[in-house]
């Protein structure tokens, strides 16, 4: 099956420093990757649609100038959490989809703690 | 009301008995119904999938059931293992850009040995 990395898989910062996370899909091409948040205990709530080549959509209620989504490459999607809160503190998970498929497969998460 | 609703949030069943999860959608236009399972600190890994133009699946202890007039799709897990024991998310699509899901809340499965 797809594989998706993801990097790193835990980071805590100082409040008021930036933290980038990058996707990976490591055996497909994506040209669909999407960013969720997921608290203890709850949902994936789904962030942005980030598409190759193109600027991210990004769900109502996330704010595009604090989460900064990149999708450079076909293989390759940033998020960049700027100027982090303790309430950003969270896991943070990409998926990829291929060009003609529904189906995501996901990376393994990242753990963002926030001090 | 929200677009995916799962219930119930928590299951507990005893080793050997079958345990049922139920989903609701909203979009009658919705074609793609996958089912994840989630450790604790894992991935969401894809169990099974079902497309519209069905209505069950199964893969050996695990089906879906879809009924597309009622808008709503259950998962059928039988002969329940203790490492069955997860949060189980149904999703559904979410407007026409592929990929883009709706998740229920989840649902808690317990089971005991």
């Amino acid at each position: 099956g797809a594989v998706v990395s993801q990097h790193p898989s835990w980071v805590i910062c100082k409040s008021g420093t930036s933290v980038k996370i990058e996707c990976r899909s490591l055996d497909f091409q994506a040209t669909t990757m999407f960013w969720y948040r997921q608290f203890p205990k709850q949902s994936l709530m789904l962030m942005a649609t980030s598409n190759e080549g193109s600027k991210a959509t990004y769900e109502q209620g996330v704010e595009k100038d604090k989460f900064l989504i990149n999708h450079a490459s076909l293989t390759l999607s940033t998020l960049t959490v700027t100027s982090a809160h303790p309430e950003d503190s969270s896991f943070y998970i990409c998926s990829a989809s291929s060009r003609l498929s529904n189906e995501q497969f996901f990376g393994p998460g990242t753990r963002l703690t926030v001090l | 009301g929200e677009n995916v609703e799962q219930h119930p949030s928590t299951l507990s069943v005893q080793e050997g008995d079958s345990a049922v999860i139920k989903c609701t959608y909203s979009d009658s236009a919705s074609n793609y119904f996958p089912w994840y399972k989630q450790e604790l600190g894992k991935r969401p890994q894809l169990i099974i999938d079902i497309r519209s133009n069905v209505g069950e699946k199964k893969d050996q202890r695990i089906a879906v059931t879809l009924n597309k007039t009622a808008k709503h799709f259950s998962l059928h897990i039988t002969e329940t293992q203790p490492e069955d024991s997860a949060v189980y998310f149904c999703a559904a699509p979410r407007g026409s850009t592929l990929g883009r899901l709706y998740f229920g809340r989840g649902t808690q499965l317990t089971v005991w040995p």
